[in-house]
């Protein structure tokens, strides 16, 4: 069984420049949450994706947008970066999306805005 | 804001047991306790779960109290390797429609 994976492990960008990050969601799993962590802190929820629709969203700009695909996999896009957007982004996958569905993380991609 | 507090910072002697407490004082009755952990940035590992029994699994033992208003991770034998921060999580659906909401966490440091 194959967990969740991420790509690419680290980016560099320019401020203003556009990223798209990729999560593969574990064999099964037809849910993943993102997720952006800065350094010292938790995991902050950007949104998740269930069945290929946003399920919730957190408290992050429009700018932060993203898709899930058919084989449940996902991408996170950021537009018009900026230097706080520097971070750790988590991709989550479940079962489902409820509250009882264990979250299993990938390694992350770490994003530095310059 | 998340519904759990826990000690910034924590110390343990290798081999012996790290107990990680956690206060959520607040829980409803469908929502779980959750323990994950992160190692120097990489993506948090699971742990554990429980909604009002005690589990344990390979990893480690979850104590929930019969009020459900905390808890404790046990490590029966902290490693060197243990040495994570620890992050306690009560499932819940919040108005942005997420489940897990994390905190700071404990840091705990496992010492030779």
């Amino acid at each position: 069984e194959t967990g969740v994976t991420q790509s690419p492990t680290h980016l560099i960008k320019t401020r203003g420049q556009q990223v798209t990050l990729r999560c593969s969601s574990q064999s099964g799993h037809n849910t993943v949450s993102w997720y952006q962590q800065a350094l010292g802190q938790g995991p902050q929820f950007i949104f998740q994706y269930y069945r290929e629709e946003e399920n919730g969203r957190g408290n992050f700009p429009p700018r932060f947008s993203g898709l899930q695909f058919p084989n449940y996999s996902s991408e996170l896009n950021v537009n018009a970066l900026e230097l706080d957007d520097s971070a750790l982004y988590l991709c989550a996958s479940s079962l489902g999306g409820g509250i009882t569905d264990t979250q299993y993380f990938g390694p992350g991609t770490r994003l530095t805005v310059l | 804001d998340a519904k759990t507090t826990q000690p910034p910072s924590m110390d343990c002697a290798e081999g012996r047991a790290a107990n990680l407490p956690c206060n959520h004082s607040t829980i409803s009755g469908n929502e779980y306790v959750y323990w994950y952990r992160q190692i120097h940035s990489q993506g948090p590992q699971y742990i554990i779960h429980g909604l009002k029994n005690n589990e344990t699994n390979e990893m480690a033992s979850l104590i929930i109290t019969e009020d459900r208003k905390s808890s404790t991770l046990i490590l029966p034998h902290a490693t060197l390797r243990d040495t994570a921060v620890y992050y306690c999580i009560v499932s819940t659906r919040d108005n942005y429609g997420q489940n897990f909401v994390f905190g700071p966490g404990t840091r705990l440091s496992v010492l030779p």
